[in-house]
C-alpha cells in the first residue's frame, strides 16, 4: 500500500532554534499534503495544507510565518517549525491523499521537545 | 467550519462485549466519514469509512452507520477483544481527499 515516510521520528531541540520535518511519499505522488498537531491525550488538529507547487493554506490560529510548508514536488513536503517554544512540543504528522487507493496515507509523526 | 463531536471520550468493555462510539458532525456538506484506530505515539490506522450515499457498511467485527438527515454516524465493534484496546477518532471530509476534521477522540479498554 501508499506509505508515507515522515522524520525524524523523535527531534529535541532547543527553545529557539528551528526544526525541519520532511514527508515523502514513497509510491504515489501527493498534490496535497495536510499537516496535524496532536497534543498529549488530544484529537489531531489541522496546521495547514500544502498543494504542491503553491502556498499552502493555513488554518485559523495557525502563525504561517512560525510553521513554514514547503510542498516543492509531488513526493516531499516539509514542515519547518521556526524559532521554537516549549509550547511547541508536540507530536506532528503528515497526511497525503492516495488517489490510486483513495485513501488517506499518515506520516509515522514526529515528536517535537523544546526545551 | 466543520465540528466534530464524539462520545465517550473514554469507553471500557469486557472482552466478547460491544463497542459503539457516536459521533455527531455539524456541516451538512461532509459526505466522506473514515474512522481511525490510533495506538500510543503511533499513526492513526484506518478502519473503516462510509460515503454519504450508504447508510451502513460492514468489515468483519467492525461496522459503521450512517445518518446524514441527523448528522451523526456511529462506529460498532462486536466481539471485543484486548488488541481493540486504543484511541479511536471519528473523521468528517466534504470529499474523500479534502481536509479532515476528526472528533476528540474515544480511549477503548478491553478488559481480558
Amino acid at each position: 500500500g501508499a506509505v508515507v515516510s515522515q522524520h525524524p521520528s523523535r527531534v529535541i531541540c532547543k527553545s529557539g532554534t528551528s526544526v525541519k520535518i520532511e514527508c515523502r511519499s514513497l509510491d504515489f505522488q501527493a498534490t496535497t499534503m495536510f499537516w496535524y498537531r496532536q497534543f498529549p491525550k488530544q484529537s489531531l488538529m489541522l496546521m495547514a495544507t500544502s498543494n504542491e507547487g503553491s502556498k499552502a493554506t493555513y488554518e485559523q490560529g495557525v502563525e504561517k510565518d512560525k510553521f513554514l510548508i514547503n510542498h516543492a514536488s509531488l513526493t516531499l513536503s516539509t514542515l519547518t517549525v521556526t524559532s521554537a517554544h516549549p509550547e511547541d512540543s508536540s507530536f506532528y504528522i503528515c497526511s497525503g491523499w492516495d488517489n490510486s487507493n483513495y485513501g488517506y496515507t499518515f506520516g509515522s509523526g514526529t515528536r517535537l521537545t523544546v526545551v | 467550519g466543520e465540528n466534530v463531536e464524539q462520545h465517550p471520550s473514554t469507553l471500557s468493555v469486557q472482552e466478547g462485549d460491544s463497542a459503539v462510539i457516536k459521533c455527531t458532525y455539524s456541516d451538512s456538506a461532509s459526505n466522506y466519514f473514515p474512522w481511525y484506530k490510533q495506538e500510543l505515539g503511533k499513526r492513526p490506522q484506518l478502519i473503516i469509512d462510509i460515503r454519504s450515499n450508504v447508510g451502513e457498511k460492514k468489515d468483519q467485527r467492525i461496522a459503521v452507520t450512517l445518518n446524514k438527515t441527523a448528522k451523526h454516524f456511529s462506529l460498532h465493534i462486536t466481539e471485543t477483544q484486548p488488541e481493540d484496546s486504543a484511541v479511536y477518532f471519528c473523521a468528517a471530509s466534504p470529499a474523500a481527499g479534502n481536509k479532515l476534521t476528526f472528533g476528540g477522540g474515544t480511549r477503548v479498554l478491553v478488559k481480558p
